[in-house]
């Protein structure tokens, strides 16, 4: 089954413990993307992904990291996370840029964060 | 600067009622416009997409949204509301290779 998977699902952690969040692809897709999604703000990008090696900043990139070192994992990495970091995370990917073009994103499920 | 505003943050329709979900852009140039439901713990889905061509266009569920050059909007509708069409509704535009996401508008179809 086509699908983008992110774990955790749910996690709950102190301010300033380095996290990562998973995210999978098995659809061969070359482009990658973070969002985190809060109340009243929608999707707000924070990094994607066009091919393996290549990131770049969205518009919401401070206090997070990313890599791409193989075509199906785009992990997000908080450092120090801080409590304005509390929120709905969606990893997304398509074929390429027209895929993303042509709105073919597909999404994960999403992984609720919460930083005390 | 490029932007997606869906005016409304939630929308009630009864069960079998026609609904209208609405959603308004800036872009430059050309626009190409989607909309994608979210049910909930679940990602976003792509629901239908206008690019260039017939202005009325369908999608999944029976959904369709009508492009409006001049008012530029791009609403979602449905001749006959079902309860599980309840979820959260959102709008979006291409921009530079990625898409610029509204705010979202819950939907909620009472039986």
């Amino acid at each position: 089954e086509a699908q983008v998977t992110q774990n955790p699902r749910y996690l709950i952690t102190v301010t300033g413990k380095k996290l990562t969040v998973t995210c999978s692809q098995n659809m061969n897709h070359e482009y990658m993307s973070w969002y985190r999604q809060d109340p009243g703000l929608g999707l707000r990008q924070i990094y994607y992904s066009m091919n393996v090696e290549v990131t770049d900043k969205g518009d919401v990139p401070e206090g997070y990291k990313v890599s791409r070192k193989e075509k199906r994992n785009f992990p997000l990495i908080l450092e120090s996370p801080s409590p304005n970091q509390t929120s709905l995370y969606f990893c997304a990917s398509s074929h390429n840029a027209a895929g993303v073009n042509t709105g073919e994103l597909f999404f994960g499920e999403g992984s609720r964060l919460t930083v005390l | 600067a490029q932007s997606v505003a869906q005016p409304e943050d939630q929308v009630n329709v009864a069960e079998g009622n026609p609904l209208t979900v609405k959603c308004t852009y800036s872009v430059s140039g050309n626009p190409y416009l989607f909309w994608y439901v979210q049910y909930p713990n679940r990602g976003l889905q792509f629901l239908l997409k206008y690019i260039t061509g017939d202005n009325l266009v369908k999608g999944s569920y029976g959904f369709e949204a009508e492009f409006n050059k001049s008012q530029t909007s791009f609403h979602l509708k449905k001749p006959s509301a079902l309860v599980s069409d309840s979820a959260l509704y959102f709008c979006a535009v291409r921009y530079t290779d990625k898409l610029i996401f509204g705010t979202g508008t819950r939907l909620q179809v009472f039986p």
